[in-house]
């Protein structure tokens, strides 16, 4: 089941940084915070994960708390191809299975 | 190299008809796991295989199955189809070996209509 909490829509203009916000204050120590989008229908994509320290990779940075109960990932230079709904799970040390939740629908305004 | 390849893009059954759904992991990908999406219940995972061997399952009735073969590539069963079985069928492989974490790659999903 799903242990995320996300807003369920965001604006942000183009060229801005997009923060999505994400609460998982009941994770375990041994749970890795990953995020995924997902553009109209197509499968989804990965974006980043991590454990307990920040990461950056050429999509995106992701900012996990101290306590790990929440994280923000940014999109340092949205552009309108970032139009799509951002998933973030909480994700079992083991096995694939991931357990979506509601995510956060981004639009990109020109 | 190849991404995850998902077998027919997009099929319509009858009520009560059973349908099988293909999925090829990347090559050198040994798990591959199962997703239904649809409006009202958004993502839900439905079964992970690795090595051949069904490692997870979600909550989904008995109607639903799946099997991988020795080639990574995995198939998955829905039996008497009902109309809310209407659904993107989406699958993922990973590299991930068991207490590693890694990413997961997503193929582009079948689309199953069920009339």
């Amino acid at each position: 089941d799903a242990k995320t909490t996300q807003p369920p829509s965001m604006d942000c203009a183009e060229g801005r940084a997009a923060n999505l916000p994400c609460n998982h204050s009941t994770i375990s120590g041994n749970e890795y915070v990953y995020w995924y989008r997902q553009i109209h229908s197509q499968g989804p994509q990965y974006i980043i994960h991590g454990l307990k320290n920040n990461e950056t990779n050429e999509m995106a940075s992701l900012i996990i708390t101290e306590d790990r109960k929440s994280s923000t990932l940014i999109l340092p230079h949205a552009t309108l191809r970032d139009t799509a709904v951002y998933y973030c799970i909480v994700r079992p040390p083991t096995g694939n299975q991931f357990y979506f939740g509601t995510g956060t629908s981004l639009t990109v305004i020109p | 190299k190849a991404g995850v390849t998902q077998t027919p893009r997009y099929l319509i059954k009858t009520r009560g008809q059973q349908v099988t759904l293909s999925c090829s992991p990347i090559s050198g990908h040994r798990s591959v796991s199962w997703y239904q999406q649809t409006p009202g219940q958004g993502l839900q995972f439905l079964f992970e295989y690795f090595s051949e061997t069904q490692r997870n399952k979600g909550n989904f009735p008995g109607r639903f199955s799946g099997r991988q073969f020795s080639n990574s590539r995995s198939e998955m069963n829905v039996s008497t189809l009902e109309l809310g079985d209407s659904a993107l069928y989406l699958c993922a492989s990973s590299g991930a070996r068991p207490g590693r974490n890694t990413e997961a790659f997503f193929g582009q999903g079948t689309r199953l209509t069920v009339v």
